[in-house]
């Protein structure tokens, strides 16, 4: 069954440093989005992306965060500098054609700690 | 400001219980509501319901959606400790995100 991949699993970094966490969608899904969970609290949106540009940013997503398809497969979320509170498991998802039609799917995750 | 709001946020059962999960919102421009069970890292995927009154089931599943009153409800029956999870509402709007209520813990006893 086609599913999501993000690596890395968990990544340990330290504040200021920048980081990338790279998302692998599934083949024919057209339709991207970066989402976090700190831990204990909800699922938040970050960012959708379609036809290689944001469609949709939270505030969260600051000028620190950037997504990129540099390649056609890869999708890419990238901290600059990253801040104690960037903690926090990132899930990558995608979806089908169709922003809103079709179920969006979820990889298993990229916990990130900022020490 | 959009906004999912689950209850119970926690439940603890025995087995053969049958439990419900309920899920309100306020969400501009709402195009569906999804169901996902979050066991230990990504939510996956259970149901998503765009029209009222129509349930929708899988095995003990079902879920329900009501847009006139803005909530949904999941059923779970006859329940197993494989069901113990973190169940998540969410509601995508126009554009296609996921709003996310804050979860509702089931822990089912043996």
């Amino acid at each position: 069954e086609p599913e999501v991949t993000q690596t890395p699993s968990h990544q340990v970094t330290q504040m200021g440093q920048e980081v990338i966490l790279r998302c692998v969608p599934i083949s024919n899904h057209l339709y991207f989005y970066w989402y976090r969970q700190i831990l204990g609290q909800k699922v938040e949106f970050l960012v959708s992306f379609y036809n290689n540009e944001i469609s949709e940013k939270s505030e969260i997503f600051d000028d620190q965060f950037s997504v990129e398809r540099p390649d056609g497969s890869n999708f890419t979320l990238k901290i600059r500098s990253t801040k104690l509170e960037d903690s926090a498991m990132y899930f990558c998802a995608s979806s089908e054609q169709g922003a809103w039609t079709g179920e969006l799917f979820f990889g298993e995750g990229s916990r990130l700690t900022v020490l | 400001e959009d906004k999912v709001v689950q209850s119970p946020l926690s439940l603890v059962v025995h087995e053969g219980d049958t439990v419900t999960l309920n899920c309100s919102y306020e969400v501009t421009n709402f195009r569906s509501l999804l169901w996902y069970k979050q066991e230990k890292k990504a939510p996956t995927f259970l149901f998503m319901l765009t029209s009222s009154g129509i349930e929708k089931k899988s095995g003990r599943l079902s879920s329900i959606l009501d847009k006139k009153e803005l909530f949904s409800i999941l059923n779970i029956t006859a329940t197993q400790t494989g069901d113990s999870a973190v169940y998540l509402c969410a509601v995508r709007n126009q554009g296609g995100k996921l709003i996310f209520g804050q979860g509702t813990e089931l822990s089912v006893k043996p």
